[in-house]
């Protein structure tokens, strides 16, 4: 699976939209984009993920560029609650292989 | 629906003692994991299963962790003897099958200090 880069940290004030970055330049043909996120002292959240097209659901956006090398998590009126450690993962849905995790990003959500 | 439940929530031992973590997954997931999570890091998966069968315990460190999923639904991950950099918090997971979309649902994890 391809490897991610993401910013360690991210600030954003509160009610604006947080935007996350994710590199993902190796991303096969065939590899999703997967964002999980991790509350201090939960596990692991799943968010959003998507292959091409730009996705949204109840919690977030999920931009992905034409090419696919790099993505955008968009939580658009961000809350105190949204802070967490955010994870972006490529994954291919035809493996049997589990996500990997990397390191994340911490983004802090400011009153 | 019930999430994934983990049991206990905190455990403090000795080195060389040992200690299980137990895990109920959500009902009618047929793949399970195991993750540990070292502060400060990304979980890294030690274990998967598929019903009762071992998928990948390529990253198990199999001299001391042992893991068993009976009858394809509950789970216990084993440590013995137990050594200081244990210390992590053990987060299992399921998922309604092996391939297509890897949505994930954790339990909130067991935290073990190794002292």
């Amino acid at each position: 699976d391809a490897k991610t880069t993401q910013p360690p940290s991210m600030d954003c004030a509160e009610g604006r939209a947080a935007n996350l970055p994710c590199n993902h330049s190796t991303i096969s043909g065939n590899e999703y984009v997967y964002w999980y996120r991790q509350i201090h002292s939960q596990g692991p959240q799943y968010i959003i993920h998507g292959l091409k097209n730009n996705e949204t659901n109840e919690m977030a956006s999920l931009i992905i560029t034409e090419d696919r090398k790099s993505s955008t998590l968009i939580l658009p009126h961000a809350t105190l609650r949204d802070t967490a450690v955010y994870y972006c993962i490529v994954r291919s849905d035809s493996s049997a292989r589990q996500l990997t995790f990397g390191s994340g990003t911490q983004l802090t959500v400011l009153p | 629906e019930a999430g994934v439940a983990q049991s206990p929530r905190y455990k403090i031992i000795e080195k060389r003692q040992s200690v299980a973590f137990w895990c109920n997954p959500i009902s009618g997931h047929a793949t399970l994991y195991w993750y540990q999570q070292i502060l400060g890091q990304g979980p890294k998966l030690l274990i998967q299963f598929q019903n009762n069968g071992v998928v990948d315990d390529s990253q198990l460190p199999k001299d001391r962790f042992s893991a068993e999923r009976l009858k394809g639904v509950d789970s216990t991950l084993k440590i013995q003897p137990a050594k200081l950099e244990d210390s992590a918090v053990y987060l299992c997971a399921s998922s309604l099958s092996i391939t297509g979309a890897n949505v994930l649902t954790f339990g909130a994890g067991s935290r073990l200090t190794v002292l």
